[in-house]
């Protein structure tokens, strides 16, 4: 069973703040990983996603990836109220795409 | 459109009947996956087609549960006999294949109650 884990939160932070979200998974092949917000009632969006060991930044955002620890995580600096969303983790390995239960994150004015 | 389309976009139904769902996927988007959302809680792989290769079907939760596609086009997915349980909101997806995993660009959904 391939298994993507995310705590479910909800997260909540002030505004400005750096929000953490944290993700594993259980298949070590796996290729590419992926985050997507999700807003109440609304389908999924794509924020980044990232193939290499290392860091990825995208504006206030930056992936995180370990590969030899199968953690991929995902920091947003200077957190805004309009950043409260589900945020949904995703891992792809040889045409599977699969997603956790994604962490509830609340930026607080 | 240039999106993702889902139809119904609502649908209420009884204990027992069957149901049909509809995805017209981007135009060009090889890659076509459905996925299930119940209620505050996660995306639940189905099924994933991608070109004219057999789907993957390792998600689908039942012999209920089937789903087809016509070369790039179109995608239905069936439930039978449906229950309670099948309540939820079934989402789905298509992407460009470059050679691996593109970015996910889903429909608005179809939001299935079983009463």
């Amino acid at each position: 069973q391939k298994e993507v884990e995310q705590n479910s939160g909800p997260l909540s932070v002030p505004e400005g703040a750096i929000a953490s979200l944290n993700c594993t998974y259980s298949d070590r092949g796996s290729q590419s990983f992926f985050w997507y917000r999700q807003y109440s009632g609304k389908s999924p969006e794509l924020i980044m996603f990232i193939y290499s060991n290392g860091d990825k930044e995208d504006g206030r955002f930056t992936a995180q990836l370990n590969k030899a620890s199968q953690y991929v995580s995902l920091l947003i600096r200077d957190s805004q109220p309009s950043d409260s969303a589900t945020y949904l983790c995703a891992v792809y390995n040889n045409n599977d795409m699969r997603f956790g239960a994604g962490t509830r994150l609340t930026v607080k004015p | 459109g240039a999106g993702v389309s889902q139809s119904p976009s609502n649908k209420v139904t009884e204990k027992g009947k069957d149901v049909e769902l509809r995805c017209d996927p981007i135009s060009g988007h090889t890659a076509l996956y459905w996925y299930r959302q119940r209620l505050g809680q996660g995306l639940e792989f189905l099924i994933y087609f991608q070109g004219n290769s057999a789907p993957d079907k390792s998600g689908l939760p039942s012999d209920r549960f089937s789903a087809e596609r016509t070369g790039e086009s179109v995608s239905t997915l069936t439930i039978q006999r449906t229950q309670q349980e099948d309540s939820a909101v079934y989402l789905c997806a298509s992407s460009r294949w470059t050679g691996g995993p593109g970015e996910l660009f889903f429909g608005e959904g179809s939001r299935l109650t079983v009463l």
